[in-house]
């Protein structure tokens, strides 16, 4: 079983939708989450993270996290012909560690159409 | 200020040939890392570096070698290319080397690899 999952896609949403994305995970012990955003042909960005349960909002980004389900959600409020990328969860489990292992999902495409 | 660069952007490599990709960058960061990335598998870490003269295997370092001899520049090898390791690879730099988004871990533009 994977550490990280996430449904690949491609989703394929009009301007102005609400966007949902997904991961969900293998393992208690991660505790940090986090959301990439990658454009074509470029390297992956970071764009939220959070610590354990609860939401994070940023903007017309919320990130959540259900560490009972262990389940993470992105969601793009107001979505943009911009928002148009693949979208990468990554799961962190010990944070103190010297580099502290990332996992990666494997992302999903999303394109916004105007 | 380019943050981190990749050499070269695109390769076609033989099987059996060997070559180095090149990281560099200009943050002063410690912590620098390799990571590769294929349809459906997501990122998968390599090597990395937590300083000056020391690296360190990933979760997939087999028939690939780094070295860090200046901060500002990561090397990886691959002495005997294999269909196999035909992958985005990218390039990755930090300040602590806390992977959580505390600190970001900044990506270069990746060096797309072909080895037939």
């Amino acid at each position: 079983q994977k550490e990280v999952e996430q449904d690949p896609g491609p989703l394929s949403v009009p301007e102005g939708a609400i966007v949902s994305l997904n991961c969900t995970y293998s393992n208690s012990a991660f505790q940090y989450f986090m959301w990439y955003r990658q454009y074509s042909r470029k390297g992956p960005e970071l764009l939220m993270y959070t610590y354990s349960s609860g939401n994070k909002e940023d903007g017309r980004f919320t990130a959540q996290v259900d560490k009972s389900s262990k389940y993470i959600s992105l969601f793009i409020r107001d979505s943009q012909p911009s928002d148009s990328a693949t979208y990468l969860c990554a799961v962190l489990a010990d944070r103190g560690s010297t580099l502290g292992r990332l996992y990666f999902g494997r992302g999903t495409q999303l394109t916004v159409w105007p | 200020n380019a943050g981190v660069t990749q050499t070269p952007k695109f390769r076609v490599l033989k099987t059996g040939q060997s070559m180095t990709l090149l990281c560099a960058q200009d943050m002063n960061h410690e912590y620098m890392y390799w990571y590769r990335q294929d349809p459906g598998m997501g990122l998968r870490l390599i090597h990395y570096s937590v300083g000056e003269g020391t690296t360190a295997k990933g979760e997939v370092p087999d028939g690939y070698n780094v070295s860090r001899l200046k901060k500002q520049n990561f090397l990886l090898g691959l002495e005997s290319a294999a269909p196999s390791q035909t992958s985005v690879y990218f390039c990755a730099s930090s300040y602590f080397g806390l992977a959580d988004g505390s600190d970001t871990q900044y990506f270069g533009p990746g060096t797309r690899l072909t080895v037939l």
